[in-house]
């Protein structure tokens, strides 16, 4: 069974501080990963893609992949009230499916 | 763009009754969709994998019956929900997966909020 593990937290963060959020993965054939926001009682909303080794950055927010060690995560630098909801890790699986993390929630304090 | 739209964002019906849920890719055309179901505090589910024009692979424990899936064109996929049971109350998302974009990047509808009574 191919899986993605996640903290579930919560994780709580100071507004302003990092909040670093992870994710491994158990299918070494994987290529493509992604993290998606989910808030409270609404659908996943993409937050960035990521598909070779090191970080991409985009904004506030910094993928990281290391496929040797199976592991991506997410920063969020500067943290805002907003950011807080659930942080979705996504792995790409056979058939185009996406398999999914069971999400870390991340609650960030003013 | 990869904007995805569904229809209707909550029902409500009675136990017995079918209810079909519309998910549409608004500005791109989605050789695949996928059809979630989640549960309040818990993941998504996936339920099925829909190619348009063939016919839809469910996910094991899902009843094929009972959820039926229609990917009739590359814009339009439908969940009809038959005889529905208070059990089945849940959270119905949709997403889908195009040729441009993204390697691999699905795009979420806003979701469907179903409640059986």
């Amino acid at each position: 069974q191919k899986e993605v593990e996640q903290n579930s937290g919560p994780l709580s963060v100071p507004e302003g501080a990092i909040a670093s959020l992870n994710c491994t993965y158990s299918d070494r054939g994987s290529q493509s990963f992604f993290w998606y926001r989910q808030y409270s009682g609404k659908s996943p909303e993409l937050i960035m893609s990521i598909y070779s080794n090191g970080d991409k950055e985009d904004g506030r927010f910094t993928a990281q992949l290391n496929k040797a060690s199976q592991y991506v995560s997410l920063l969020i630098r500067d943290s805002q009230p907003s950011d807080s909801a659930t942080y979705l890790c996504a792995v790409n699986s056979q058939g185009g499916k996406l398999i999914f993390g069971q999400g870390t929630e991340l609650s960030v304090k003013p | 763009g990869a904007v995805v739209s569904q229809h209707p964002s909550w029902v409500i019906c009675k136990s017995g009754t079918s209810v079909k849920i519309e998910c549409r890719s608004l500005d791109f055309q989605a050789t695949t969709m996928f059809w979630y179901r989640q549960f309040p505090k818990q993941s998504l589910m996936l339920m099925a994998t829909s190619n348009e024009g063939s016919k839809a692979t469910y996910e094991q424990g899902v009843e094929k019956d009972k959820f039926l899936i229609n990917h009739a064109s590359l814009t339009l996929s439908t969940l009809t929900v038959t005889s529905a049971h208070p059990e089945d109350s849940s959270f119905y998302i949709c997403s889908a997966k195009g040729l441009a974009g993204p390697r691999d990047t699905q795009y979420f509808g806003p979701g469907t909020r179903l409640t059986v009574l």
